[in-house]
């Protein structure tokens, strides 16, 4: 059971450059959620799916795109990357609503955009 | 606008005492609020939660305090043991209708000493 996987941990891109950061889970979760997290900011929430085919934005959405086809996937997409866009990225998913489920997280990705 | 605060960056700890972390949320729609602890180079792993309808919730050496007229919860650690040191994260949502939407903290990195 992998649980939430991640690829690639490390990427660093130029700044124009587009880029796809991968997101997998195994344990069937409708639920699924990209963060970012920044030094002294906590992590803030990028987009979000609550079922295949059903996507929303978070708080930090510009310059991000999502889709969700399938229950397993939820790729993040950085159209043109800016230095902004220099942060780690988490994805997480959850059986249901987080108050009442959490959530398990992947591993990261770091990403450097220079 | 920080809707939710870990005002102490970091505390330092001696093993076996209690380790006491704060957190103070300003949005009164926050019903439900987790504890999260990561470790460098992982993703945060689901700790303990609370609910407004309790004020304490306990899970072996974890307790979780909410003192909601106050808006602060805290997490106590007893007895504190060296492989508890990570930065906790505290997050808040609405019980229903959150969604994914997670609210952290920016964190306190938890250092225990031997």
């Amino acid at each position: 059971n992998a649980g939430v996987t991640q690829t690639p941990k490390f990427q660093v891109l130029k700044t124009g450059q587009s880029m796809t950061l991968q997101c997998a889970q195994d344990m069937n979760h409708e639920y699924m959620s990209w963060y970012r997290q920044d030094p002294g900011m906590g992590l803030r929430l990028i987009h979000y799916s609550v079922g295949a085919g059903i996507t929303d934005q978070g708080e930090v959405p510009n310059g991000y795109n999502v889709s969700r086809s399938t229950t397993e996937d939820f790729p993040l997409r950085l159209l043109s990357a800016a230095p902004s866009q220099t942060s780690v990225y988490f994805c997480a998913s959850s059986w249901g609503e987080t108050a009442n489920y959490g959530y398990t997280f992947g591993s990261g990705t770091r990403l450097t955009v220079v | 606008d920080q809707q939710v605060k870990q005002n102490s960056p970091s505390l330092s700890v001696q093993e076996g005492r209690i380790s006491i972390l704060n957190c103070d949320y300003t949005n009164s729609m926050f019903d439900y609020f987790l504890w999260y602890k990561k470790y460098p180079a992982e993703g945060p792993t689901f700790l303990i939660s609370i609910s407004s309808i309790k004020d304490k919730n306990e899970d072996g050496r974890f307790t979780v305090f909410l003192n909601k007229s106050a808006k602060h919860l805290s997490l106590h650690i007893v007895p504190s043991q060296p492989g508890d040191s990570a930065v906790y994260f505290c997050a808040a949502s609405p019980l229903t209708g959150g969604g994914n939407k997670l609210t952290f903290g920016t964190g306190t990195q938890l250092k225990v000493e031997l």
